[in-house]
């Protein structure tokens, strides 16, 4: 059984552009939570997906915006990228209320 | 707002030795609370939780117990492996399914 599967794993990009990372939950999760994390910080949480909506969000800008399929897989899309943004990406799953699983992430580099 | 707060790292054990991780918060309601370790190049495995006052989460030899009364969440285990050599971070969750909202980080180095 697959966990959740987080892709690219790593990527380095410019200053000032953007960015589309990508999440598949572990099967039989229907939620998707994102989170950036900072070299040596503990990770901080942008949004939560469920149904396709946007159900909570974080102190994030508008920069930062999502997406979920309805196969329940997600995109995490950061436009105007600042080497501040560059960070380790987290995702994510749950099933209703029950515990997260989280993918390996993907490494932001912003140059 | 709600927060987390971990006592500073690293923190460098030999084997067999006695561990403890201070972890402290603050929240409005009666949250959830949670131990995750992050091994190197790895996402985060959740290694115990606890819903409410008094419990006590434990797995892999390590405990924590929910203590309301100091807004604490602490973690020990009685002999540290280099296996454990990781980073821990304490976490919480004001209602089940929401936000988790994590400490800074503690790193454990055990060496043989």
């Amino acid at each position: 059984d697959a966990g959740v599967t987080q892709s690219p794993t790593h990527l380095i990009k410019t200053r000032g552009q953007q960015v589309t990372l990508r999440c598949s939950p572990k099967s039989g999760h229907d939620t998707v939570s994102w989170y950036q994390q900072a070299l040596g910080q503990g990770p901080q949480f942008i949004f939560q997906y469920y149904e396709e909506e946007e159900r909570q969000r974080g102190n994030f800008p508008d920069r930062f915006s999502g997406h979920q399929f309805p196969n329940y897989s997600s995109e995490l899309n950061v436009n105007a990228l600042l080497l501040g943004d560059s960070a380790l990406y987290l995702c994510a799953s749950s099933q209703r209320q029950r515990g997260y699983t989280f993918g390996s992430g993907t490494r932001l580099t912003v140059v | 707002g709600d927060s987390v707060t971990q006592m500073e790292g690293p923190v460098t054990l030999s084997e067999e030795a006695f561990l403890t991780i201070n972890c402290t918060y603050t929240a409005t309601g009666y949250p959830s609370l949670f131990w995750y370790v992050q091994y190197p190049g790895e996402g985060l495995q959740l290694l115990l939780k606890a819903t409410k006052a008094d419990d006590k989460g434990s797995n892999k030899g390590f405990e924590a117990t929910y203590r309301k009364e100091t807004t604490s969440f602490h973690l020990e285990k009685g002999s540290v492996q280099v296996s454990d050599s990781a980073v821990y971070f304490c976490a919480l969750s004001e209602e089940a399914g929401t936000a988790l909202i994590f400490g800074k980080g503690t790193t454990l180095s055990v060496s043989s």
